[in-house]
């Protein structure tokens, strides 16, 4: 089945103590992005990658990091939490062409105290 | 500065009535306009999309128009279903999708029976 995953899927943790949210796709496709989700806000781009080795910042990038060492994963990077970091994020992939029709993952209910 | 812009947070309507979701966008770069349906604790997923050489893209109940002087696109469902109750989020994207894609704030659209 092709899908996007999301690891943890909920996560409590404290401010300044460093987690990462894995991602991994199976379709082969070469773009993932993730976003945040907040009330009144929408989704917004934090970070997205247009193929192996190849990152770029988003919107709201501050407080995040990313790698892509493989075509399928996508971690992000939390080095030092805060509460204002506390989202829903997702990830998505898509195969980078000009319909950017993007697969998302379930997503990550974080909550940084 | 809000690119995409869904100025109803929400929309209440009728079971087998029209349903109208509209959006606005000020980025005159914007060349693919997509719908995203998202139901609660899931990712958002794809419902329909249009490029900007069209004015209108039709797919079983869901229909896209596209005013590119008026920078406005709206979603219409018609019937409308109660599956249909979620959240509806309108995005856009430039150059091919190479900057990923900027997202509205969301409409949640809830279907009375």
């Amino acid at each position: 089945e092709a899908q996007v995953t999301q690891n943890p899927r909920y996560l409590i943790t404290v401010t300044g103590k460093k987690l990462t949210v894995t991602c991994s796709q199976n379709m082969n496709h070469e773009y993932m992005s993730w976003y945040r989700q907040d009330p009144g806000l929408g989704l917004r781009q934090i970070y997205y990658s247009m193929n192996v080795e190849v990152t770029d910042k988003g919107d709201v990038p501050e407080g995040y990091k990313v790698s892509r060492k493989e075509k399928r994963n996508f971690p992000l990077i939390l080095e030092s939490p805060s509460p204002n970091q506390t989202s829903l994020y997702f990830c998505a992939s898509n195969w980078g062409g000009p319909y950017n029709e993007q697969f998302f993952g379930p997503g990550t209910r974080l909550t940084v105290l | 500065d809000q690119q995409v812009k869904q100025n109803s947070p929400s929309l209440s309507v009728q079971e087998g009535r029209i349903s109208i979701l509209n959006c606005d966008y000020t980025n005159s770069m914007f060349d693919y306009f997509l719908w995203y349906k998202k139901y609660p604790a899931e990712g958002p997923t794809f419902l329909i999309s249009i490029s900007s050489i069209k004015d209108k893209n039709e797919d079983g109940r869901f229909t896209v128009f596209l005013n590119k002087s008026a920078k406005h696109l709206s979603l219409h469902i018609v019937p409308s279903q109660p599956g249909d109750s979620a959240v509806y989020f309108c995005a856009a994207t430039a150059r091919g999708g190479a900057d990923g894609l900027t997202f509205g704030k969301g409409t949640h659209l809830i279907i009375q029976p």
